[in-house]
């Protein structure tokens, strides 16, 4: 399977915890986004990353929350101090790189439930 | 920044019925609307898209219309088909300038046999 992988596809953890998720992009894509899903709701953009690069982080990313994709390949997302509002479906996307006005299909893995207990 | 409203949230027809599911956007300045089709257990899968240059797409059972002016785009799906219920999300972005996709809220569409 050459596409988007995620791990572990499932996670309970007590409240005040850490969790570290991992997401493997399609190998030749150069871009790499986090999302948030919770029930009901379409996903959130988290952040994104140009290679090992983090371009952009949103208001959503709290100081709780890091993302590392230390040689622009695979990518963690960690959660310090897990609370129970973090319970929700984290996505990781991937996309080629291209000019700006031309939209590079971001492919998603199945994402990891994070239930905070 | 962008605001996209989507309805219905839940959506049931009968088999060979069409669906149609809208949906509004906030930011004139987007000019790129993909669908996303999220079946359980998956991640979205793009479906359709259209550009802000375009009034109209289709693909085989699915369609995309886009109002500008009105800035509201929607869905289409006829002769649904009981593989066709999954969840779908409408979303907006700004080319030409680093910028995120916005979604909808969702719809669930469920096809009865």
């Amino acid at each position: 399977d050459t596409g988007v992988s995620q791990d572990p596809r499932h996670k309970i953890t007590k409240r005040g915890q850490n969790v570290t998720f991992r997401c493997d992009p399609i190998s030749e894509h150069n871009r790499l986004y986090w999302y948030r899903q919770t029930l009901g709701q379409g996903p959130e953009f988290l952040t994104y990353f140009q290679n090992e690069a983090q371009l952009e982080k949103s208001r959503l990313l709290s100081d709780r929350f890091s993302a590392e994709r230390p040689k622009g390949s695979f990518s963690t997302l960690e959660i310090q101090r897990t609370e129970q509002g973090d319970s929700a479906m984290y996505l990781c996307a991937s996309s080629p790189s291209g000019s700006l006005d031309v939209y590079n299909e971001q492919f998603f893995g199945p994402g990891t439930r994070l239930t905070v207990l | 920044g962008e605001n996209v409203e989507q309805h219905p949230s839940t959506l049931s027809v009968q088999e060979g019925d069409s669906a149609v599911i809208k949906c509004t956007y906030s930011d004139s300045a987007s000019n790129y609307f993909p669908w996303y089709k999220q079946e359980l257990g998956k991640g979205p899968q793009l479906i359709i898209d259209i550009r802000s240059n375009v009034g109209e797409k289709k693909d085989q059972r699915i369609a995309v219309t886009l109002n500008k002016t009105a800035k509201h785009f929607s869905l289409h799906i006829t002769e649904t088909q009981p593989e066709d219920s999954a969840v779908y999300f409408c979303a907006a972005i700004r080319l030409s300038g680093y910028s995120t996709l916005t979604f909808g809220k969702g719809t669930m569409l469920l096809v009865s046999p």
